[in-house]
């Protein structure tokens, strides 16, 4: 069992939004800033999509964006573009002595 | 650019131990923290362990403390993780990652991973 909370699944079809959430507790998500989403398609290593909850890395598409309330960290994807069909995984900071812990991943479906 | 490779992977009997690398370039590796996360086959990410920059300070996920052991060799760009009494549940493809200069961050740069099976 994933310390954070993840929906198995999502679906869009192309040019719609769609939002992934992640849900923790008060030791992790809802008590710092430090979300991270990643981006993985087959085989392929994990890619750093957004940073401290609502921050792009340079090249990152602004479809892209993130945000947080409470306990519960989301992804939001807009204008869905057949490239964007992959697992993406949350991660955060935590005040237990494992530091850092990952969702259990979702996976995009780009109808 | 940053580049980071994995490399020491394979086959090994419940019991065995493994030694995994990450060799390092592109950057000043002996002032980033780095982190090994690995992911079951199917499954999600895990994070494994931590080392600072010196090694003076290190984590470990509950799951595997006290039989995986991480280090650096600063002079050789590379980051280890020694495996022991390794399980099925070990099986996995590991990753390194680079933190930040000052503690664990968001990891902008992964290596490609190498693949420990677990198996008798």
């Amino acid at each position: 069992q994933s310390a954070l909370t993840q929906p198995a699944s999502v679906s869009g079809s192309p040019g719609q939004s769609i939002t992934i959430s992640c849900t923790g507790t008060s030791s992790d998500v809802g008590g710092y800033n430090y979300v991270s989403w990643y981006q993985q398609h087959p085989g392929k290593a994990p890619k750093l999509m957004i940073y401290e909850v609502s921050n792009r890395p340079s090249g990152v598409p602004d479809r892209f964006s993130g945000s947080k309330s409470g306990n519960t960290a989301s992804l939001t994807i807009s204008g869905l573009q057949a490239e964007d069909e992959a697992d993406y995984y949350c991660s955060s900071y935590t005040s237990s002595s494992t530091l850092e812990v990952f969702g259990g991943g979702t996976k995009l479906t780009v109808l | 650019q940053v580049q980071l490779v994995e490399s020491g992977g394979g086959l090994v009997k419940p019991g065995g131990s493994l030694r995994l690398s990450c060799a390092a370039s592109g950057f000043t590796f002996s002032d980033y923290y780095m982190s090994w996360i690995r992911q079951a086959p199917g499954k999600g990410l895990e994070w494994v362990s931590y080392i600072s920059s010196s090694g003076s300070t290190i984590y470990y996920a509950d799951s595997v403390k006290g039989r995986f052991t991480i280090s650096r060799d600063n002079a050789k760009n590379s980051l280890y993780l020694q495996m022991n009494s390794l399980r099925a549940e070990d099986t996995a493809v590991y990753y390194c990652a680079r933190d930040c200069t000052n503690g664990v961050c968001p990891k902008a740069y992964w290596g490609q991973g190498t693949l420990v099976t677990v198996s008798s």
